[in-house]
C-alpha cells in the first residue's frame, strides 16, 4: 500500500512564524500536491510538483513556498504564518495528474 | 474553467437505506470524474473515478457512480447504507487538458442513523 506521511497532526504556530509542514511517500511516485481543506469550501490546491526540484503555484499560492528536494519528499512553507492560515493541510502523491494517495493532514493553528 | 457543485451539505439516511449523494460539474472538455471519501481524522480516500469507456463505475465498499454527460452529473450511489459509511464524501473534477488543477467540491457530509 502506498504510504503518505505527514509529520505532524497538530501543530499550533505564532503569527510571524516560518512554518514547515513536511510530507514523504514511498512509492515513487513523480507528483506530490499540498491542499488547503476548509469547512464548505472542500480542498484548495495550494501547489504541486511534477518532479524534483519542479513546482507549480495551485489555486491559492499566496503566503505559501514549496520544496521538492527529493522525490520523496515534498514540503509546505509558510514564509510568516498568518491567523487566515489556520486550517487542515492534506498532501497527496500520484502517478497520474490527479491526487490519488493522501497523508491524513496536519491541523495547523496560528495564534 | 470547471468548478463542482455537490448538492447538500448534509445527508442523512437510515441503516439499509439507499444512498445518494449529488454532483454536478462544468467542464468545457470531457472530464475526468472523482469520488473520494474521508473519514473522522484521515486523509481522502479515492471511492472510484471515470475516466473513459463505460459510464456506470463502481467503486470500493459497494458504491458506484454514474457518468451523465447531458445532465452533467456524477452521483454517487450505495444500495444499502452501513454505520462504517459514515464520513464526508468530495466530487472532483479534473481536465487533463488543463493540466493538474483538480477541482473538488464543497463536500457532503453522510450521517447514518441506526
Amino acid at each position: 500500500d502506498v504510504k503518505v506521511t505527514q509529520s505532524s497532526r497538530y501543530l499550533v504556530k505564532r503569527t510571524g512564524e516560518k512554518v514547515f509542514l513536511e510530507c514523504v511517500q514511498d512509492m515513487d511516485h513523480e507528483n506530490m500536491f499540498w491542499y488547503r481543506q476548509d469547512p464548505g469550501l472542500g480542498l484548495r490546491l495550494i501547489y504541486f510538483s511534477y518532479d524534483v526540484k519542479m513546482k507549480e503555484k495551485g489555486d491559492i499560492p499566496e503566503g505559501y513556498s514549496v520544496s521538492r528536494e527529493k522525490k520523496e519528499r515534498f514540503s509546505l512553507i509558510l514564509e510568516s504564518a498568518s491567523t487566515n492560515q489556520t486550517s487542515m493541510y492534506l498532501c497527496a502523491s500520484s502517478l497520474s495528474p490527479e491526487p490519488l494517495h493522501f497523508g491524513n493532514g496536519t491541523r495547523l493553528t496560528v495564534t | 474553467a470547471q468548478s463542482v457543485t455537490q448538492l447538500g451539505s448534509h445527508v442523512s439516511v437510515s441503516e439499509g437505506a439507499l444512498v445518494l449523494l449529488r454532483c454536478n460539474y462544468s467542464s468545457s472538455v470531457p472530464p475526468y470524474l472523482f469520488w473520494y471519501v474521508q473519514y473522522p481524522n484521515q486523509g481522502l480516500q479515492l471511492l472510484l473515478k471515470y475516466t473513459t469507456g463505460a459510464t456506470l463505475v463502481k467503486g470500493i465498499n459497494g458504491f458506484e457512480a454514474e457518468f451523465k454527460k447531458s445532465e452533467t452529473s456524477f452521483h454517487l450511489t450505495k444500495p444499502s447504507a452501513h454505520m462504517s459509511d459514515a464520513a464526508e464524501y468530495f466530487c472532483a473534477v479534473s481536465d487533463r487538458a488543463g493540466g493538474f488543477k483538480t477541482i473538488f467540491g464543497a463536500g457532503t457530509r453522510l450521517f447514518v442513523k441506526a
